[in-house]
């Protein structure tokens, strides 16, 4: 199975600072990422997938690098909303493995 | 818009198996794959399988032995079965789609169902 890190594990923020989450798969996985969020006692919701390609619906403010074993999702300027639990998930093969997840809350 | 609703049991005894429902609504269940995944405290977010539009089907290793994921096109549901449960399978059951090919991202989810095991 791939494992799948992140770092991370949590952070503290403000309402319109720069947020950068990493995300790294233990063997290449090209570009077959994907990241989620996720509000308590929710189900995580599609941010991005083919690790930068963003969801339908999702805010540009959300943005997605990375190809082979590092990857990164970036928040350009937080907002009061994105407070939540970020995950990353690949599917270059089976069985599909999320991260740990990343808790980003209020500083 | 399609919107996905887990429905079963919510307490389910050691030994038995776990039986879920996952109702699609607003579209159609063709063109897709379907997955369950599920959340525990211990052990974050697990895939446990998916089934494609034809009825095709992949399980997660670490489940694979316990594991049976049915579709029902004329309810347009898809179904989750799990045999010999113990306190490990106890989680929040999602059901979710993806596109298939080699696109297996989880576009959508249901809002999840809590499954405790317990006797």
């Amino acid at each position: 199975d791939i494992q799948m890190t992140q770092s991370p594990s949590s952070l503290s923020a403000s309402v319109g600072d720069r947020v950068t989450i990493t995300c790294r798969a233990s063997q290449g996985i090209s570009t077959f990422l994907a990241w989620y969020q996720q509000k308590p006692e929710k189900a995580p919701t599609s941010l991005i997938y083919d690790a930068s390609t963003l969801q339908s619906g999702v805010p540009s403010r959300f943005s997605g690098s990375g190809s082979g074993t590092d990857f990164t999702l970036t928040i350009s300027s937080l907002q009061p909303e994105d407070f939540a639990t970020y995950y990353c998930q690949q599917y270059n093969s089976s069985p599909f493995t999320f991260g740990p997840g990343t808790k980003v809350d209020i500083k | 818009q399609v919107q996905l609703q887990e429905s079963g049991p919510g307490l389910v005894k050691p030994s038995d198996t776990l039986s879920l429902t996952c109702t699609v609504s607003g579209g159609s269940i063709s063109s897709r794959y379907w997955s369950w995944i599920r959340q525990s405290p211990g052990k974050g977010l697990e895939w446990i399988g998916y089934i494609s539009d034809s009825g095709g089907t992949n399980y997660s290793p670490s489940l694979k032995s316990r594991v049976t994921i049915s579709l029902d096109t004329s309810k347009n549901q898809f179904s989750l079965r799990l045999n010999s449960v113990t306190a490990a399978d106890t989680a929040v059951y999602y059901c979710a789609r993806t596109y298939g090919s080699s696109t297996f991202n989880f576009d959508l989810w249901g809002q999840g169902t809590l499954v405790t095991v317990s006797s």
